[in-house]
């Protein structure tokens, strides 16, 4: 079966600071991946998203960046934090070309910045 | 350009009680609607998965309808209990086949 794990689970960075989020997936391959951040009360703004390895889209203009340097291996980056980068940050991953399944998510990552 | 509401944002009912959640939708040319579940804190679960040509799907208590021409889904919650408290958040795929997604509603069921 397939499972996705995220980490850190809770993160509390100063502004100004670097960031790295991990996402990694198994029992799957070539999967689509995703990073979303959702703020309090909102819905979930979908960050980037990649098709395979070293492909990655970005959706809205901002502080952060991703990478996926393993099939099953995505990563969510910041070398400078802001406020505003606070949230909860949730990776997903779907099959390859599938455009009518679902999406699964991991954990989360909640990241403060103070 | 697709966009999603969810009504209402926020539902408190007593144990036992059926109740049913609303997702509209703008634009009825959709491939599929899903229906999420999150608890506090947490990743999101798949609840239901509707494709454009199906009116409905049923999980255990849950059953997901889908109506395209007027833009509108509902998840009808049976019998609902303290557990299924969360939020309930719809999705829809726009042409690029990325979701889009509503703010979601919160259900308390108070035992």
């Amino acid at each position: 079966s397939q499972t996705i794990h995220q980490w850190p689970a809770t993160l509390v960075q100063p502004v100004g600071s670097p960031l790295s989020l991990e996402c990694t997936v198994e029992g799957t391959s070539n999967p689509n991946l995703y990073w979303y951040r959702q703020a309090a009360g909102r819905g979930l703004q979908l960050l980037f998203y990649s098709v395979g390895i070293g492909q990655i889209s970005s959706e809205v203009p901002q502080n952060l960046s991703a990478s996926r340097p393993q099939d099953r291996q995505f990563i969510l980056s910041s070398k400078k934090l802001l406020l505003s980068d606070s949230g909860f940050y949730l990776c997903a991953w779907s099959p390859l070309g599938v455009s009518t399944d679902t999406q699964y998510f991991g954990p989360g990552t909640r990241l403060t910045v103070l | 350009k697709q966009e999603v509401t969810q009504i209402p944002a926020a539902l408190s009912v007593p144990e036992g009680e059926n109740l049913v959640l609303n997702c509209s939708f703008t634009d009825s040319a959709i491939y599929n609607l899903q229906w999420f579940r999150q608890d506090p804190g947490k990743g999101l679960t798949s609840l239901l998965l509707i494709q454009s040509s199906q009116r409905e799907q049923t999980s255990g208590r849950l059953n997901a309808s889908l109506d395209k021409s007027s833009g509108r889904s509902t998840l009808y919650i049976a019998a609902s209990q303290p557990g299924d408290s969360a939020t309930y958040l719809c999705a829809v795929p726009d042409s690029n086949y990325q979701l889009i997604w509503g703010a979601g509603t919160k259900l308390i069921i108070k035992p």
